[in-house]
């Protein structure tokens, strides 16, 4: 297993258009989550997954903002009409449980960085 | 609100060691995680405590005392390649995680 891969790392594009990054979690993981993080800020929570089913949704995202994770596998995050305020490090994170227990530690990907001109 | 506090930026010398703090006020508590990120790289686990006391794992260690909402993270025998930022996250009553902003650790030589 290669960890979470996030898939592009790098993305630069015009404001207005639309974006979508992949992200496909450690296999046997089946809790996964979208993070926001900007230079010299800890993660901000996005949205969270358990298998398919999209249990948690912050209210600081727009509905510009949209996730799926088709077949509780591999997610996507799409952001709509890009604005320059959604430059940021896009991380995603998986986790194992059955339960929910404080010891839930999350495995992160890369990221993938959007800087929207 | 929520808030987790720690410094900014702290500066060390190699082969020594260094407490990083971390204080909170969240709503509920189940437990507080350290997570070390270099730049430009992913964040990734190094300690999670959710009783009172030390925890310690190599040359890291990591306190906790939910009584003053307060953690700390100790590096002994500093490396050049533990200048990193060092995230504290609380995991909150809802089993959120409310993360700091990070304190960046700089060793020089």
């Amino acid at each position: 297993d290669t960890g979470v891969s996030q898939d592009p790392r790098h993305k630069i594009t015009k404001r207005g258009q639309n974006v979508t990054f992949r992200c496909d979690p450690i296999s046997e993981h089946n809790r996964l989550y979208w993070y926001r993080q900007t230079l010299g800020q800890g993660p901000e929570f996005l949205t969270y997954f358990q298998n398919e089913a999209q249990l948690e949704k912050s209210r600081l995202l727009s509905d510009r903002f949209s996730a799926e994770r088709p077949k509780g596998s591999f997610s996507t995050l799409e952001i709509q009409r890009t604005e320059q305020g959604d430059s940021a490090m896009y991380l995603c994170a998986s986790s194992f449980g059955e339960s929910f227990s404080g010891a839930n530690v999350l495995t992160f990907g890369a990221g993938s960085r959007l800087t929207v001109l | 609100g929520q808030n987790i506090d720690q410094p900014t930026e702290m500066t060390a010398t190699e082969g020594a060691i260094v407490q990083i703090n971390c204080t909170y006020q969240t709503s509920g508590f189940n437990g507080l995680f350290w997570y070390q990120q270099h730049a430009g790289e992913a964040p990734t686990f190094l300690s999670y405590n959710v009783l009172d006391g030390l925890e310690e794992k190599g040359r890291f260690s990591s306190f906790l005392s939910r009584s003053k909402g307060y953690s700390y993270l100790l590096l002994k025998e500093l490396q050049m390649k533990d200048s990193a930022s060092y995230l504290c996250a609380v995991m909150d009553s809802n089993y959120q995680l409310i993360w700091g902003a990070g304190t960046k650790l700089i060793i020089k030589p």
